[in-house]
């Protein structure tokens, strides 16, 4: 089945780098995405990557795939306190109704 | 544009009650998305439209769960003889065509069951 894992908690430093991590077990994923969600909202779209594709840069976001090691990276370049938040991967696969499989979320915490 | 809304935003009721959530998609939007998200996990799908046909509700837990989308638009989510477990925030999500679009989330009804 499909199962997608994250850390739960990232603490970092105002003005340093963060990289949320994320595991995925459905090789036939063809999209994975990047979604941020602040308290009382709801889920905002960060950026995606196609499963052909090993980076994407964009702006302070760059994501990394390894799909050897089903592995998905986000990293934000000098993390600002706005940037907190709990972040979510999440892949949808060919063949299925393209419904979003989430992972539970990495709590980003920027100290000042 | 406006984007994906939801109504109520939060909803209290009573253990066996009946409730309906509402969620008005992009305009244009032909894909429709019910997803579940329980405190500290990610969204949970539940049923997929496109068009007016529910064309995937593999993940509709139980049959207490119906959803309709009459006109191709605006979706009801219905929960019949609700259950305290069935507390959670319901997220509405929609996108162009449902293949390789991305989808746009709404803000959300969270429900309590007491």
């Amino acid at each position: 089945g499909e199962d997608v894992e994250q850390s739960l908690f990232l603490s970092v430093r105002e003005g340093d780098s963060s990289v949320i991590n994320c595991t995925y077990t459905d090789s036939s994923s063809t999209y994975l995405y990047w979604y941020k969600q602040e308290p009382g909202a709801g889920l905002q779209l960060l950026t995606y990557i196609f499963s052909n594709m090993d980076m994407k840069q964009d702006q302070r976001l760059t994501v990394l795939l390894n799909k050897k090691d089903k592995h998905l990276s986000l990293r934000i370049a000098d993390t600002q306190t706005g940037d907190s938040a709990i972040y979510f991967c999440a892949e949808s696969t060919e063949g299925s109704a393209r419904q979003l499989t989430f992972g539970s979320g990495t709590q980003l915490t920027v100290l000042p | 544009g406006a984007g994906v809304s939801q109504t109520p935003s939060n909803k209290v009721t009573e253990k066996g009650k009946y409730v309906e959530l509402r969620c008005d998609p992009i305009s244009g939007h032909t894909a429709l998305y019910w997803y579940r998200q329980s405190l500290g996990q990610g969204p949970e799908f539940l049923i997929y439209f496109q068009g007016t046909g529910a064309a995937d509700d593999s993940g509709l837990p139980n049959d207490r769960f119906f959803a309709v989308r009459p006109e191709g638009s605006v979706s009801t989510l219905k929960i019949q003889r609700t259950e305290r477990g069935d507390s959670a925030v319901y997220l509405c999500a929609s996108s162009p065509s449902g293949r390789t679009d991305t989808q746009y989330f709404g803000p959300g009804t969270r429900l309590t069951v007491l």
